[in-house]
């Protein structure tokens, strides 16, 4: 069965840092990847996403995350954060000719002054 | 372009009644919409799958009598909550998939776009 895990439920950086959150998928067929941000209270708004091609893929506001087969990794990375940044970051994988895309538990990213 | 809006964006019911939300993608044309469920501080849990014009299909555990999905256009998708109870209270967010898989500024067969979400609260 397919799954999404994100290793680290809380995250704190500091402001300027660069930033690393992980994600580890499971997956039969080749996995369509994915990394949205939730501010409190909101919806969620998609930062990047995989397909094919590419294996390090850009995204909204200075996010870039990698693919990486091997390791089954899709690992969003910053190379320097923002105090706007925090907020809940979840990663999800779904597959070509399924409806669904399933979702990690998500990190919460805290930032320092 | 593909913007999904939920109204309302807050609900407070009282248990035992019934709340309706409402899911509108308002510049493309869903095919699919999606509801899910997010208590505090947690993930996103997949409710049901809507089709315009079918039946939802809803995910296991989840009570198909107790949340009422109708596809009815394109364009809306309504979520109703029936005698609704505090323990219904939680973030519903609802998502769409376009028509066609390409539109302005999204490509490829998943592109989900969601809904800024509505928080019920039952008392």
């Amino acid at each position: 069965a397919q799954s999404v895990t994100q290793p680290d439920i809380h995250i704190t950086v500091s402001e300027g840092a660069s930033l690393e959150l992980r994600c580890n998928y499971s997956y039969g067929a080749t996995p369509y990847l994915f990394w949205y941000v939730q501010s409190p209270g909101q919806g969620l708004q998609l930062l990047l996403k995989y397909f094919s091609g590419d294996t390090l893929v850009q995204g909204i506001k200075g996010f870039e995350a990698e693919f990486k087969r091997s390791q089954s990794s899709f690992n969003l990375r910053k190379p320097s954060v923002h105090w706007s940044d925090a907020a809940e970051y979840f990663c999800a994988v779904g597959a070509l000719g399924d409806d669904k895309i399933i979702f990690g538990k998500g990190t919460r990213l805290h930032i320092l002054p | 372009g593909a913007v999904v809006s939920q109204h309302p964006s807050w609900v407070i019911c009282k248990s035992g009644t019934s709340v309706k939300i409402e899911c509108r993608s308002l510049d493309f044309q869903a095919t699919t919409m999606f509801w899910y469920r997010q208590f505090p501080k947690q993930s996103l849990m997949l409710m049901a799958t809507s089709n315009e014009g079918s039946k939802a299909t809803y995910e296991q555990g989840v009570e198909k009598d107790k949340f009422l999905i109708n596809h009815a256009s394109l364009t809306l998708s309504t979520l109703t909550v029936t005698s609704a109870h505090p323990e219904d209270s939680s973030f519903y967010i609802c998502s769409a998939r376009s028509r066609t898989r390409w539109i302005a500024g999204g490509r490829g067969p998943h592109e989900q776009y969601f809904g800024p979400g509505t928080r019920l609260t039952v008392t």
